[in-house]
């Protein structure tokens, strides 16, 4: 299977805390993205970074990406109720391959 | 921004009735579409490319006769699951790109849950 895979699968936290979720992946990457899904609905793009970066901001997140680990973080900080839902990464395989391949995904709930 | 509609949210059908799925981009073209599948808890398996104009690219275990995927147009592809049975129950999601995935993010329908009885 090329599917990655995600940790923890389940992460609980207070209100406040940080989140921290990894990703880790098979083969050689154009980009990785991270989605979120809430409960029973679509997915949401977070954030993209691409395989020549090593880290990105947007608001509350912050990824990082390890390419001779062929590994991702997603840190998501003073986590808020609001941020309760399914995390996933996707890996765009390398080469021209026009797809995404998903992880596992790591279930968060933020305790208010 | 960038939409995807899909539609119906829920369907319920009987087991040997077929059942058609569309994902609409309201506001881009959408040369390619893909289609997964998810079971409950679980994540999302990459079931087809759909490309318009073209047949579209199954993934290795996925029947193509059992899931006719059709890309009219450059804003609607749809998804048929044909004679359904309640293994094929399932949550069903679309998503689109607007000038593909090597540089952009995906964009996703809210998706399907189909209840096959």
């Amino acid at each position: 299977s090329q599917q990655g895979e995600e940790d923890p699968q389940a992460l609980s936290i207070q209100e406040g805390e940080n989140a921290t979720m990894n990703c880790s992946y098979k083969t050689s990457i154009n980009n990785l993205q991270w989605y979120r899904q809430n409960s029973g609905r679509g997915l949401v793009h977070l954030i993209l970074i691409r395989s020549n970066e090593r880290e990105k901001h947007s608001g509350r997140l912050r990824v990082t990406l390890d390419t001779s680990k062929k590994s991702s973080s997603l840190l998501i900080t003073a986590s808020r109720a609001a941020d309760t839902a399914s995390y996933f990464c996707a890996t765009a395989p390398g080469g021209a391959t026009n797809k995404l391949i998903f992880g596992t995904g790591t279930l968060l709930a933020v305790q208010p | 921004g960038a939409v995807v509609s899909q539609h119906p949210s829920r369907v319920i059908c009987k087991s040997g009735t077929s059942v058609k799925i569309e994902c609409r981009s309201l506001d881009f073209q959408a040369t390619t579409m893909f289609w997964y599948r998810q079971f409950p808890k679980q994540s999302l398996m990459l079931m087809a490319t759909s490309n318009e104009g073209s047949k579209a690219t199954y993934e290795q275990g996925v029947e193509k006769d059992k899931f006719l995927i059709n890309h009219a147009s450059l804003t609607l592809s749809t998804l048929t699951v044909t004679s359904a049975h309640p293994e094929d129950s399932s949550f069903y999601i679309c998503s689109a790109s607007k000038s593909g995935l090597l540089n952009t993010e995906a964009f996703f329908g809210q998706g399907t849950r189909l209840t096959v009885v």
